[in-house]
């Protein structure tokens, strides 16, 4: 129930294309959604976040898609460039709530030129 | 607003040895957590501080531990090092809702 799945493990895009990463959660409590982005030698920085009352969030070439119903979310990165190679995170916790975040287990992009 | 400082951000230690991290929080920010990254694990929960109280808890052993000072400074121990423990920690510190957490660059352990 406390599990956030993260697909795919790894993405290789090309210069200028859609970069694509699904979550999916299973605890309906949760109600705070947010992706972060961590280069190497890096802590993970906060990217975006989306609550569940939206469907969709962007912020620049970044954009959140959420299906409540599905208990599923995603990260678009609109014209992918090389410097967005980096790993990516989403998480999901209960917005007023003192527990512990739950981390998906991380996507690997590399845009190429 | 100054983020998340982590000293040491390199370490080398031996198996047996014990080392201690340290975290200092954004300004204002009373909750201070801790996360053991490896290849092959992604990101693991250790603890969460409060207001010098332990909050929440990961799963894992009691030679890790932490403490979290009036301050909201915070520190974490690792005992008796084993090779497995050869990894990033991440300190991560967050404020009032929504209780959006912000990394420090990590602590690189690595041990021999």
């Amino acid at each position: 129930q406390q599990q956030v799945k993260q697909s795919p493990q790894s993405l290789i895009v090309q210069k200028g294309g859609i970069s694509i990463i699904n979550c999916a959660y299973e605890n309906t409590a949760f109600d705070y959604f947010p992706w972060y982005q961590q280069f190497p030698g890096k802590g993970p920085a906060l990217l975006i976040a989306i609550r569940p009352d939206v469907s969709e969030k962007k912020e620049g070439r970044f954009t959140i898609s959420f299906n409540k119903s599905a208990k599923q979310f995603s990260l678009h990165i609109m014209d992918s460039q090389p410097g967005d190679s980096a790993t990516y995170f989403c998480a999901a916790s209960k917005i007023t709530s003192y527990d512990k975040v739950i981390f998906g287990p991380g996507t690997s992009l590399s845009v190429i030129p | 607003k100054a983020g998340v400082t982590q000293t040491p951000r390199y370490l080398i230690k031996t198996r047996g040895q014990q080392v201690t991290l340290s975290c200092s929080p954004i300004s204002g920010h009373r909750s201070v957590s801790w996360y053991q990254q490896t290849p092959g694990q992604g990101l693991q929960f250790l603890f969460e501080y409060f207001s010098e109280t332990q909050r929440n808890k990961g799963n894992f052993p009691g030679r890790f531990s932490g403490r979290q000072f009036s301050n909201s400074r915070s520190e974490m121990n690792v005992s008796t090092l084993e090779l497995g423990d050869s990894a990033l920690y991440l300190c991560a510190s967050s404020g009032t809702i929504p209780y959006t957490q912000y990394f420090g660059p990590g602590t690189r352990l690595t041990v021999l």
